[in-house]
C-alpha cells in the first residue's frame, strides 16, 4: 500500500521561480517528512513537520500540513540550479515513500 | 566521518546467481533498512531490522534474504527468486525503528546499482 503520493509528478521552472508541489497521504499520521534525491544518489532528509504543526520553515523551504485534507505541499523559494532533484514525502508509517516529483531547474 | 556506506556502486549478475549488497553504518543506529527503487518510482521497502539478531519483511521481501548479525552491519542478498532484479537498491538507518508513532530520520547510503545480464 501506498501512503505518500506526490503531485506533479514533473515540474520544470525557470531559476529564480518558487516551486511547489504536494503530497496526499490516506491515513492518520504522526508526521510527515520530506526527502531530496539527486540523480543516482541517495535520498537527503529535508524537514519533518510533526501531526500538530500547520506550517514549518527551513531556509528556502516551507512546508503545510493540512491533516483534515490529508496533505501537504513543500515550497521552495528563488529556486536555484542546485535544487534540481527528485522530491519525495514519507509518512511515518514505515517510512512509506511516492513516486516523487522530479524537479527541474533551467539556468 | 559518521555515515551509511553501500558497496559496491556498480554490481553487474549473470541470471541465476545470487549475489550480496554490503550496508554499513557509524552512526550507532538501531534501525536499518533496504529499500528498492525501479526508474522513475519510488522508494518501495523491502527489509527492516529494529534491532540485532531481528528483521521484518517489508512490502517487497519476496527473493531477497538479510541478516543482522552486528548493528553495523545490514547485508541483502539478491537470491536466483527474485524474478526481475535489475533496480538501484537503497540502505537507509535510523536512529530507532518507525511504524510505532515514533518517527525518526532515515539516513541514506549512496545506493547499489545492480544489472543482471
Amino acid at each position: 500500500s501506498q501512503q505518500g503520493e506526490e503531485d506533479p509528478q514533473a515540474l520544470s521552472i525557470q531559476e529564480g521561480e518558487n516551486a511547489t508541489m504536494n503530497c496526499s497521504y490516506k491515513t492518520s499520521i504522526n508526521n510527515l517528512q520530506w526527502y531530496r534525491q539527486n540523480s543516482g544518489r541517495g535520498l537527503v532528509h529535508l524537514i519533518l513537520i510533526r501531526s500538530n504543526e500547520r506550517e514549518k520553515h527551513s531556509g528556502r523551504l516551507r512546508v503545510t500540513l493540512d491533516t483534515s485534507k490529508k496533505s501537504s505541499s513543500l515550497l521552495i523559494t528563488a529556486s536555484r540550479a542546485a535544487d534540481t532533484a527528485s522530491y519525495f514525502c514519507a509518512t511515518d508509517e514505515k517510512l512509506v515513500f511516492g513516486q516523487g516529483t522530479r524537479l527541474t531547474i533551467n539556468p | 566521518d559518521g555515515g551509511i556506506t553501500q558497496s559496491p556502486k556498480y554490481l553487474f549478475r549473470k541470471e541465476g546467481q545470487n549475489v550480496t549488497l554490503s550496508c554499513e553504518q557509524n552512526l550507532n543506529h538501531d534501525a536499518m533498512y533496504w529499500y528498492r527503487q525501479d526508474p522513475g518510482q519510488g522508494l518501495r521497502l523491502i527489509y527492516y531490522s529494529q534491532i540485532v539478531n531481528d528483521f521484518q519483511k517489508g512490502d517487497i521481501a519476496e527473493g531477497y534474504s538479510v541478516s543482522r548479525e552486528k548493528k553495523e552491519s545490514f547485508p541483502l542478498t539478491v537470491t536466483s527468486a527474485q524474478k526481475n532484479p535489475t533496480a538501484f537498491y537503497l540502505c537507509a538507518s535510523s536512529i530507532s525503528k518507525t511504524g510505532d508513532g515514533n518517527t525518526d530520520t532515515q539516513y541514506f547510503g549512496p545506493g547499489t546499482r545492480l544489472t543482471v545480464l
